[in-house]
């Protein structure tokens, strides 16, 4: 089985400031997927970026990077130059063959709120 | 541009009643899921779909049913509602060919109390 814990309940940045929200995770498969999602007040699911298990490179998304290590199974979200629209609820998620095909099967973290301070 | 699109977007139920939330993709993705988010946490996968005809469950599938009769429509059934299926929603689509980099692309909710 699969867990995500996000271990900040709340977060504070500064506008413009860069953040760290961390994610660590645990899976006994090789091949998985590491997904952050940003949940605004409004309500709806929004996908900011995916890192593969096997992908060399951090990936990076226009303002948001993921800090990719795998000796200690985190992947933290950093979100450069923050902005006011950036205050919202943000999921990291994880998809794992489990022996098999995921089917593309999310488990998620209980989330971390980020506000942003004008 | 609709992408997932789920209805209703608010209901209230009475314990025992049942209803269908409807959600329907138009991006002609494969796979199909229902997610449930209780207060506060993240979000549990009820069922999903891997194509027309073939469902199954995810963690949280009791008091649930599923059908996927085309590509578009995947609706949840809630049977005989509990107070304990208060919740939001979510629908999801994705394209896969087995991996696990497929992004799911999400509705907007129905948000459920049963009273």
């Amino acid at each position: 089985a699969q867990k995500i814990t996000q271990t900040q309940p709340g977060m504070f940045v500064q506008e413009k400031e860069a953040v760290t929200l961390d994610c660590t995770y645990d899976t006994s498969d090789q091949s998985y997927g590491l997904f952050w999602y940003k949940q605004p007040s409004s309500g709806e699911m929004i996908f900011l970026i995916y890192q593969g298990s096997y992908d060399e490179q951090n990936a990076t998304e226009g303002r948001y990077s993921l800090n990719f290590q795998k000796a200690r199974k985190s992947a933290n979200l950093v979100i450069s130059a923050s902005q006011l629209g950036d205050s919202a609820m943000y999921f990291c998620a994880m998809s794992a063959n489990a022996g098999g095909t995921s089917y593309g099967k999310l488990t998620f973290g209980q989330g971390t709120i980020l506000t942003v301070h004008p | 541009n609709a992408g997932v699109t789920q209805t209703p977007k608010f209901r209230i139920l009475k314990i025992g009643q049942s209803m269908t939330l409807q959600c329907t993709q138009d991006m002609n993705h494969n796979y199909m899921y229902w997610y449930r988010q209780d207060p506060g946490m993240g979000l549990k996968l009820i069922y999903y779909s891997v194509g027309a005809g073939i469902t199954d469950k995810g963690e949280v599938p009791n008091g649930y049913n599923v059908s996927r009769s085309t590509t578009e429509d995947f609706p949840l059934r809630l049977e005989l509602a509990a107070p304990s299926q208060t919740s939001v929603y979510f629908c999801a689509s994705s394209y896969s060919t087995g991996g696990v980099s497929n992004i799911q692309y999400f509705g907007a909710g129905t948000r459920l109390s049963v009273l």
